[in-house]
């Protein structure tokens, strides 16, 4: 079993949606919670990080943490064709000292 | 400010051969991370360099290699090429020793093994 899991997609909504994109993780030790976007041909750019439970709104995007399931989740609200990209999540632990990304999801928004 | 730069942009490398793949990171960073991105696999950590010492490594053979020069830019090295060594290595740069938190991606070099 992967330690962070995420479905691939692809996930192909219209503009102005509200986007659900979700990770589940398997270690408990995981603090920090990270959202990133990575559109082709790019590297990733962190969006937003959480520590442990809890919200965090960034404009369009929400990340959420649900530690008691395991369960990470990014909103976009009010998509646009440019928010068109692959959504990668990431937890990190001290103890680890690395990133651990899941899979990535890709997100296609059409007009 | 200039961002995480790679070079190579492209690299392609027969197998069995060596290749060298270069980062400098963002100026004032000292910790430079290597991360493969296989296609559907999502980011492999590689490698962590911070001050010239190697701080953490992934589950990776040793042929995979790599180390930090004075200026903080990097180098990453695979020697006996394979066809599976065919990714994306991105190179990441954090002000700290974060162990990748707020770490900059660079662009990336694409890999392919012939």
């Amino acid at each position: 079993q992967k330690e962070v899991e995420q479905d691939p997609g692809p996930l192909s909504v219209p503009e102005g949606a509200i986007v659900s994109l979700n990770c589940t993780y398997s270690n408990s030790a995981f603090q920090y919670f990270m959202w990133y976007r990575q559109y082709s041909r790019k590297g990733p750019e962190l969006l937003m990080y959480t520590y442990s439970s809890g919200n965090k709104e960034d404009g369009r995007f929400t990340a959420q943490v649900d530690k008691s399931s395991k369960y990470i989740s990014l909103f976009i609200r009010d998509s646009q064709p440019s928010d068109s990209a692959t959504y990668l999540c990431a937890a990190f632990s001290g103890g680890y000292n690395k990133l651990i990304f899941g899979a990535g999801t890709r997100l296609a928004v059409h007009p | 400010e200039a961002g995480v730069t790679q070079s190579p942009t492209h690299l392609i490398k027969t197998r069995g051969q060596q290749a060298t793949l270069r980062c400098s990171p963002i100026s004032g960073h000292t910790s430079v991370y290597w991360y493969q991105q296989a296609l559907g696999l999502g980011l492999q950590f590689l490698l962590w360099y911070d001050e010239g010492e190697e701080r953490n490594r992934g589950n990776f053979p040793p042929r995979f290699s790599g180390r930090q020069f004075p200026n903080y830019s990097s180098e990453l090295n695979v020697n006996a090429l394979e066809l599976e060594d065919s990714a994306l290595y991105l190179c990441a740069s954090s002000l700290g020793d974060t162990g990748g938190l707020e770490a900059f991606f660079g662009q990336g070099t694409r890999l392919t093994v012939v």
